[in-house]
């Protein structure tokens, strides 16, 4: 059963860089033709598709954080990370890594905190 | 970024048959269909039907999904307490080269 799992710091301070990866567990990144996608939720709101990648390092990011955003792949260790520059208070919310096919498979998500 | 028009709240009676809409275009739920999920309070959302009506194991005949056009709906049969949830529809918009989200439905079961 594929499980997946977010980490990373859970306070960011504004203008700096939230960092967060997710590790892949019981299945192979790199053994499916899948992308693997980041998704926030702001606390109260909705779902938001922050980008995607497959393990070739082919990615989609959103239009809308496109210019903030970098998302990468270390098969080795089979692992997919985010990092949002320039954070404000705007993009505190729960963070979630799915597998971007079907989002059939979701890491429980982790809440980062924009705040001095 | 372009999103899918689900309704806000929906409430229905106990054993009662809820129907949840998603609209989008052509480019997004006209093209490869949408996805629905199931979000509890404080948990992940959780697949209930992808590309239209493929239900991933597990998932109660009960969710039943369909397309019309650009308008894609979940069916949720002899509804119960544990379907009182919020509900999202999701879709790759081919135009914007992006996965796109509906705002949600808030389903209430009186």
């Amino acid at each position: 059963q594929l499980q997946l799992q977010e980490s990373g710091p859970g306070l960011v301070k504004p203008s700096e860089t939230l960092s967060l990866t997710c590790t892949v567990s019981g299945g192979s990144i790199s053994s499916s033709n899948y992308y693997w996608a980041w998704i926030r939720q702001p606390p109260g709101k909705g779902l938001e598709w922050i980008g995607s990648i497959h393990y070739s390092g082919s990615t989609y990011s959103n239009p809308s954080l496109k210019s903030r955003i970098t998302i990468s792949v270390d098969t080795s260790k089979n692992q997919f990370s985010l990092k949002l520059s320039s954070v404000t208070a705007a993009d505190t919310a729960v963070y979630y890594c799915s597998r971007h096919g079907d989002l059939d498979y979701w890491g429980q998500g982790t809440l980062v905190t924009v705040s001095p | 970024q372009a999103g899918l028009t689900q309704p806000p709240s929906v409430s229905k009676g106990l054993r009662q048959t809820a129907t949840l809409t998603c609209t989008g275009n052509s480019n997004n739920v006209g093209n490869e269909g949408a996805a629905w999920l199931q979000q509890h309070q404080g948990h992940p959302p959780k697949l209930l039907s992808y590309r239209n009506n493929n239900r991933p194991s597990g998932i109660s005949e009960r969710f039943s999904a369909s397309r019309s056009g650009n308008t894609a709906s979940l069916t949720i049969t002899g509804l119960q307490p544990e379907d009182e949830a919020d509900y999202y529809c999701s879709a790759w918009d081919s135009s914007l080269s992006s996965r796109v989200f509906g705002g949600g439905t808030k389903l209430t079961v009186l």
